[in-house]
């Protein structure tokens, strides 16, 4: 696609419940990273992958959440038994493996956890 | 391991100068610089490697002091349009597979 796709693009959630936030990379991008972004804030690293491998997944703050990105194009980020805390957005961003061009983010997922 | 951004916030009249630091305790590989706009995602503006160099973008350029574990942003002629939040990301090895981490953002106020 033109850009980086999210979705669903807000999330309201009971606590206790799960939730699968959705990232459609670039076409062609081999690397896909999720960050989550508090209001005033910069991103915070969650994990990352280059094509259908998790690289790196340090930024994951428990074992409820975790990722995948079964075929090296679309991710989903799962977070279960939602807690207040998960309240945030979440951005994903993709990149060529040359990553001279940077990042691009998507519009990110808000997430309200109530 | 966040680099620390300074100033945390700058006020400017149009046509004036600004420049954001970055400082990393640690050995830096790269430096991304990104800005964001209220209620949007933030937009890459330039990569700088390790060397030494400096790059430019219209009115906007950036440093990189390896050495210091430093890089720094110059906005010069501000115009309104950069108003927004300037955020670096850096990247702490060649085989961190571009995983960034950022500072804690220097938000930027153009007035007319």
């Amino acid at each position: 696609g033109a850009g980086v796709s999210q979705s669903p693009r807000y999330k309201v959630t009971k606590r206790g419940q799960d939730v699968a936030l959705r990232c459609d990379p670039i076409s062609g991008h081999v690397s896909l990273y999720w960050y989550r972004q508090a209001l005033g804030q910069g991103p915070e690293f969650l994990t990352y992958f280059n094509y259908e491998a998790q690289q790196d997944k340090s930024g994951l703050p428990n074992d409820r959440f975790s990722a995948e990105r079964p075929e090296g194009s679309i991710s989903t980020l799962t977070i279960q038994r939602t807690e207040q805390r998960d309240s945030a957005m979440y951005r994903c961003a993709s990149s060529p493996l040359d990553r001279i061009y940077g990042y691009t983010f998507g519009s990110g997922t808000r997430l309200t956890v109530v | 391991q966040q680099p620390v951004q300074s100033p945390q916030a700058v006020i400017l009249r149009e046509g004036e100068d600004a420049v954001i630091n970055c400082s990393s305790s640690k050995a830096l590989y790269s430096v991304h610089w990104y800005r964001q706009k209220h209620g949007e995602a933030p937009v890459f503006l330039m990569i700088l490697l390790k060397g030494g160099e400096q790059k430019g973008h219209e009115k906007i350029s950036a440093s990189f002091n390896e050495k210091k574990q430093q890089s720094s942003l110059y906005l010069t002629a501000s115009q309104l349009s950069y108003s927004g939040t300037y955020f670096c990301g850096t990247e702490i090895g060649s085989n961190q597979g571009g995983k960034l981490i950022f500072g804690q953002g220097t938000e930027l106020s153009v007035k007319p």
